[in-house]
C-alpha cells in the first residue's frame, strides 16, 4: 500500500505570494489532517477534513485554508506569505475505524523570502 | 490548556543503553498517545502509540510505559542503537487531532 503523498517537496515564494500544497492519503483512508513543524513552535495542527468537509481546526489565521476531494486528496492553502509561514507542512491520513492512528507523509517544505 | 509537555529536549547515550522520554499531559479527553519517530528531511513516523486504559506496551525494543492518575506516559529503548538517532515526539490525541510534544533529539553513540 502506498503512503501518504505530498507535493510538491520543496517550494520557495517570496512575501506576498500564495501557495497550494497537495496530499493524497493512504488508499482507504478518509480523514486527512494538516500540521505546520517548525523549530520554534514544533508541530502544530492546522485542520482536519473528512468526507469533503472541515471537522476540526486549529489557531491559525484565515490565511491559512483547505479543501478535501471526493477521492479523499486534500489540498492546503496560504495567501498572502509571511516569512514567518516558512515551515515544513505535513499531511497525515487516518482511516474511520482508528481515528487518532495518523501516518504522515514526508511534507512540503516552504521557504518565503 | 491542551499541552503535551515532553523533556528531556535532548539525550545522548551509548550504544546498549536505555533512553527513556518523559511526556505529561492536561487534557483529559486524549484518548490516545502515540510516539513518532523522526529522521532529517522526512516525515514523523509512528513508533508505538499505547491507550488511557492500558499501563505498559512493548513493541520490539520500545515500550510505553502509561500512568494515567499522573497524566504522564514515556517511552523507553531497549538496547538502543545509533540508527536510533533521531527526533522523537509524543502526542496525545482526540477526534483526529494529535497535540505534540516539542521533540527529544536523541544521539546513540557507537
Amino acid at each position: 500500500k502506498a503512503g501518504v503523498t505530498q507535493t510538491p517537496r520543496y517550494l520557495i515564494k517570496t512575501r506576498g505570494q500564495q501557495v497550494t500544497l497537495s496530499c493524497s492519503p493512504i488508499s482507504g483512508h478518509r480523514s486527512v489532517s494538516w500540521y505546520q513543524q517548525t523549530p520554534g513552535q514544533g508541530l502544530q495542527f492546522l485542520f482536519e477534513y473528512f468526507s469533503e468537509t472541515q471537522r476540526n481546526k486549529g489557531n491559525f489565521p484565515g490565511r491559512f485554508s483547505g479543501r478535501q476531494f471526493s477521492n479523499s486528496r486534500s489540498e492546503m492553502n496560504v495567501s498572502t506569505l509571511e516569512l514567518g509561514d516558512s515551515a515544513l507542512y505535513l499531511c497525515a491520513s487516518s482511516s474511520s475505524g482508528a481515528k487518532n492512528i495518523q501516518y504522515f507523509g514526508a511534507g512540503t517544505r516552504l521557504s518565503v523570502l | 490548556q491542551q499541552q503535551v509537555k515532553q523533556s528531556p529536549q535532548s539525550l545522548i547515550v551509548q550504544k546498549g543503553g536505555i533512553p527513556i522520554i518523559n511526556c505529561a499531559y492536561e487534557n483529559t479527553a486524549f484518548d490516545y498517545f502515540p510516539w513518532y519517530q523522526q529522521f532529517p528531511g522526512k516525515g514523523p513516523a509512528l513508533l508505538i502509540a499505547i491507550r488511557p486504559d492500558v499501563s505498559e506496551k512493548k513493541e520490539g525494543r520500545f515500550t510505553i510505559s502509561f500512568n494515567k492518575s499522573a497524566k504522564q506516559f514515556s517511552l523507553h529503548i531497549m538496547d538502543s542503537q545509533p540508527g536510533d538517532s533521531a527526533t522523537y515526539f509524543c502526542a496525545g490525541g482526540s477526534n483526529y487531532k494529535l497535540t505534540f510534544g516539542k521533540g527529544t533529539l536523541l544521539t546513540v553513540n557507537p
